[in-house]
């Protein structure tokens, strides 16, 4: 089975500008969690979803939106690009989003602000 | 809010040496789990730990849980080179923080041939 994908890979923006992330859970994962990892620290939590509805966030501005699509795929946006969002953003899946399951990560998107 | 601290933050070690990482967090978490992330890849599970004093091992690696349920180590025996990453703890509080694991800052492995 196919792993977590996320697309785009890398991505370049400008201040002030938009930008939306995608992400595909492994297959039969109904949870998905976005992290942003700033290099040199670890993940830190923003949103968590489960069966499209958010059960989860974490201490971000209202920049940061998502939601859950009915195949279990999600989108993380952003509004108002500050230089201070460039990071690498993190998708992971989990069966059922429960704090017993491990998260299954994708390899990311590589967020650049100019 | 929750804070999850690790120490050291770096560690250079010379093959077949030992290494630890500690992790101590704020409050008392209802799990915590470990991860490993290769450079340039993604964090990749390696355990969880659930019950108070709780000791798990994996080969060389051994996992262990505070009794009081608020910090952590991991401890690799004769390090090899595959072992060089970035390893981190992330722990769960439960009640309300639903979903929100909480990562500290990582320990970065070298290992030296």
């Amino acid at each position: 089975d196919a792993g977590v994908t996320q697309s785009p890979t890398h991505l370049i923006k400008t201040r002030g500008q938009h930008v939306t992330l995608r992400c595909s859970p492994i297959s039969g994962h109904k949870s998905v969690s976005w992290y942003q990892q700033v290099l040199g620290q670890g993940p830190q939590f923003i949103f968590q979803y489960y069966e499209k509805e958010e059960r989860g966030r974490g201490n971000f501005p209202d920049r940061f939106s998502a939601r859950q699509f009915p195949n279990y795929s999600s989108e993380l946006n952003v509004n108002a690009l500050l230089l201070g969002d460039s990071a690498l953003y993190l998708c992971a899946s989990s069966r059922t989003g429960a704090s017993n399951q491990p998260q299954h990560f994708g390899d990311g998107t590589r967020l650049s602000i100019l | 809010g929750q804070q999850v601290m690790q120490i050291p933050q770096y560690q250079h070690v010379q093959e077949g040496e030992d290494f630890t990482t500690y992790c101590n967090s704020s409050t008392t978490l209802s799990n915590i789990q470990w991860y490993k992330q290769r450079p340039g890849g993604h964090p990749v599970f390696l355990i969880q730990l659930v019950k108070s004093g709780e000791v798990k091992k994996q080969k060389r690696l051994t996992f262990q849980f505070g009794e009081a349920k608020k910090n952590s180590s991991l401890h690799i025996t004769a390090t090899q080179t595959t072992d060089v990453g970035t390893y981190f703890c992330a722990g769960y509080a439960g009640g309300t923080s639903y979903g929100k694991l909480t990562f500290g800052q990582g320990t970065i492995l070298t290992v030296h041939p």
